[in-house]
């Protein structure tokens, strides 16, 4: 079983400034596996990135996804207020088929 | 639009069951994957398993026993049963839909959460 360990926990930053989350599995995937989500209080997660680094549908171009092998990365270029959330990412393969990484909290200042 | 409406909070006390109904609309319900995920309070996304009408369900190691997972096609609506309910079972517990993309795939629609506690 592939196991995701996201880093750092918790990151806090201020309004305009760039956010690089990481996102790293245990052995090498493919880059059409790994999606990235966020995740505001009280709400479900939302799809950011897919295939780890095709945006989805409405989802503002400061965020990017980028990687392969073991190392995945989201990037948010200019935060925002409401940039405010968890992030996970998740990769889909065989057994189990879907996996989750513990997760980034980011704090805007 | 596609939408999963799920049911409300449920308060159970512990070795009771529950039914988590998760009700689909804007989609062919019988093409995609449910999939049902949890989050226990304060903590991580635990995947759970899956289901589809071709081929029934698919439960995470971790989830196998107390938890069922159930269609009917006819309301395309999806249903996570647990049995036997105890205190650490306090979740919330989502429904989303697998879109299939390429040999990977994500969620694209998630329902809202059903907050489940357990207490005597």
């Amino acid at each position: 079983e592939v196991v995701l360990t996201q880093s750092p926990g918790t990151l806090s930053l201020s309004p305009g400034e760039r956010a690089t989350l990481s996102c790293r599995a245990s052995q090498s995937v493919s880059s059409n596996y790994l999606a990235w989500y966020q995740q505001k209080p009280g709400q479900a997660p939302r799809v950011l990135i897919y295939a780890a680094s095709s945006r989805a549908i409405g989802i503002p171009d400061r965020f990017s996804g980028s990687g392969s092998g073991t190392d995945f990365a989201l990037t948010i270029s200019r935060l925002e207020p409401e940039d405010s959330a968890v992030y996970y990412c998740q990769l889909y393969q065989n057994t189990p088929p879907v996996t989750f990484g513990g997760g980034t909290k980011v704090e805007i200042k | 639009q596609v939408q999963l409406v799920q049911s409300g909070s449920e308060l159970k006390k512990p070795g009771a069951s529950v039914k988590v109904s998760c009700k689909a609309s804007g989609y062919g319900f019988t093409t995609y994957f449910i999939n049902w995920v949890r989050q226990a309070p304060g903590q991580g996304l635990e995947w759970m398993g899956f289901i589809n009408a071709n081929n029934g369900p698919t439960y995470a190691q971790a989830f196998t026993g107390r938890f069922v997972f159930s269609l009917d096609t006819s309301v395309s609506t999806a249903y996570l049963h647990i049995n036997s309910l105890k205190p650490e079972d306090t979740a919330v517990y989502y429904c989303a839909k697998w879109y299939h993309f390429g040999s990977g795939g994500f969620y694209d629609y998630w329902g809202q959460g059903t907050l489940v506690t357990v207490s005597s």
